[in-house]
């Protein structure tokens, strides 16, 4: 069965601070996408990055960056110089090879204060 | 390009009651998903549709069942509403090969669902 756990429940960081959201994630699958998704309080969950098994390249977006480590299972998060806006729930989820049965961690909420 | 759109807002039921929530997929994706989230969370995977057809459901009951349509909108319907039924029901959209790579999926703004 596919798992992910998220440890943080809750973290807070003062604005232009750095943040981590860690995420691991237990599957038998050869062959999974992970996946970052925030919810802002809007409640609209918001597609961030995808991430194939294959590729255990780290990638930059912005104040984004993912660090997807397989011999640890784990694909974690970092927003560098956060801001205000960046508060919001953040889920890290799992997906075999035939899009179905995704499986979502149970979020992160990251609060940024000014 | 149109978005994931999902109607109602909100809906409250009564238990015992059948309800029914919809989605429009966002303009050429052909796969839909339907997730429950619970307060506090993270979404609940129910079932998935592909081409009109199911592609893999969750551990939900068969009282949570279907539909989508040739345009790829969707369904939700659940029938004998349970007081645990209450949650935001989240639909979300991809393109997609039926056997091939999940891509990443699109989500709406969720149906509210109270059940009273």
């Amino acid at each position: 069965a596919q798992k992910v756990t998220q440890a943080q429940t809750e973290i807070s960081v003062v604005e232009k601070e750095d943040v981590t959201l860690d995420c691991v994630y237990e599957t038998r699958d050869t062959t999974y996408y992970l996946f970052w998704y925030k919810q802002p309080p809007s409640g609209e969950l918001v597609f961030l990055i995808r991430r194939n098994s294959f590729d255990e390249q780290n990638e930059i977006s912005g104040r984004y960056s993912w660090n997807f480590q397989k011999s640890t299972s784990s694909f974690n998060f970092t927003i560098t110089a956060s801001q205000v806006v960046d508060s919001a729930v953040y889920f890290c989820a799992l997906s075999g090879n035939y899009g179905q049965n995704f499986v979502f961690g149970p979020g992160t909420r990251l609060s940024v204060l000014p | 390009e149109t978005g994931v759109t999902q109607s109602p807002t909100h809906l409250i039921k009564t238990r015992g009651q059948q309800v029914t929530l919809r989605c429009s997929s966002q303009s050429g994706h052909n796969t839909v998903s339907w997730y429950q989230q619970a307060l506090g969370q993270g979404p609940q995977f129910i079932f998935q549709y592909y081409r009109e057809e199911e592609n893999g459901r969750g551990n939900f009951p068969p009282r949570f069942s279907g539909l989508q349509f040739p345009n790829y909108s969707s369904e939700l319907n659940v029938n004998a509403l349970e007081l645990d039924d209450s949650a935001l029901y989240l639909c979300a959209s991809s393109w997609g090969l039926a056997g091939g790579p999940s891509y990443e999926q699109y989500f709406g703004p969720g149906t509210r669902l109270t059940v009273t």
